[in-house]
């Protein structure tokens, strides 16, 4: 079936430095979306990316989308405290539902 | 404009017995969508209702069901509740039928648990 694979599971970083989380998918897709979820909250829409090769930036967020339309991802520099929670990938494969990634877990040490 | 809301926030069944959860989305979206959040599946689609027809469906059982009123709110509702079925249901809503192209603006879940 249509699967997509996000990694990795977990990112532990100290304050400061960057983090990535990659979505990647054996076949085409149509758009990717990213949400973002904060401990006991619900997830949050960040973005959406439907061109092959976009790229996308809001403040510290750089977003990705692949040439090939089949990966994406999400680079934050310089996390901050804030930053904290699970970031997912939603892909659309053209069939009209969201398939969501297994989500990054971000920590952030002091 | 307010969010979406969903009730009850917390809900506690015992096994065989069927839940009725409700989602109001944000005022004017026309689409609601059910998700099922567990640690270990992460979120999974269950299924997607525009003006009162469910447009899609995930891979969940007939025991998992729902509809949409003229009013654009939801129910989903679970029958024969089992162990597995303890998770965070989140309802989303989009403007329009094109739910996959939209962001979805969510809910903040129900959270049920099955003993």
């Amino acid at each position: 079936g249509q699967q997509v694979m996000q990694i990795p599971q977990y990112q532990h970083v100290q304050e400061g430095e960057d983090f990535t989380t990659y979505c990647n998918s054996s076949t085409t897709l149509s758009n990717i979306q990213w949400y973002k979820q904060r401990p006991g909250g619900h997830p949050v829409f960040l973005i959406q990316l439907v061109k092959s090769g976009e790229v996308k930036k809001q403040k510290r967020l750089t977003f990705q989308f692949g040439e090939a339309k089949k990966n994406s991802s999400l680079h934050i520099t310089a996390t901050q405290t804030t930053d904290v929670g699970t970031y997912f990938c939603a892909v659309n494969f053209g069939n009209e539902k969201l398939t969501f990634g297994t989500g990054t877990r971000l920590t952030i040490i002091p | 404009k307010a969010g979406v809301t969903q009730t009850p926030r917390y809900l506690i069944k015992t096994r065989g017995q069927q839940v009725t959860l409700s989602c109001s989305p944000i005022s004017g979206h026309r689409s609601v969508s059910w998700y099922q959040q567990t640690p270990g599946q992460g979120l999974q689609f269950l299924f997607e209702y525009f003006s009162e027809t469910q447009r899609n469906k995930g891979n969940f059982p007939g025991r998992f069901s729902g509809r949409q009123f003229s009013n654009s709110r939801s129910e989903m509702n679970v029958s024969t509740l089992e162990l597995g079925d303890s998770a965070l249901y989140l309802c989303a809503s989009t403007p329009g039928a094109a739910q996959v192209k939209e962001t979805q603006y969510f809910g903040p879940g129900t959270r049920l648990l099955v003993l």
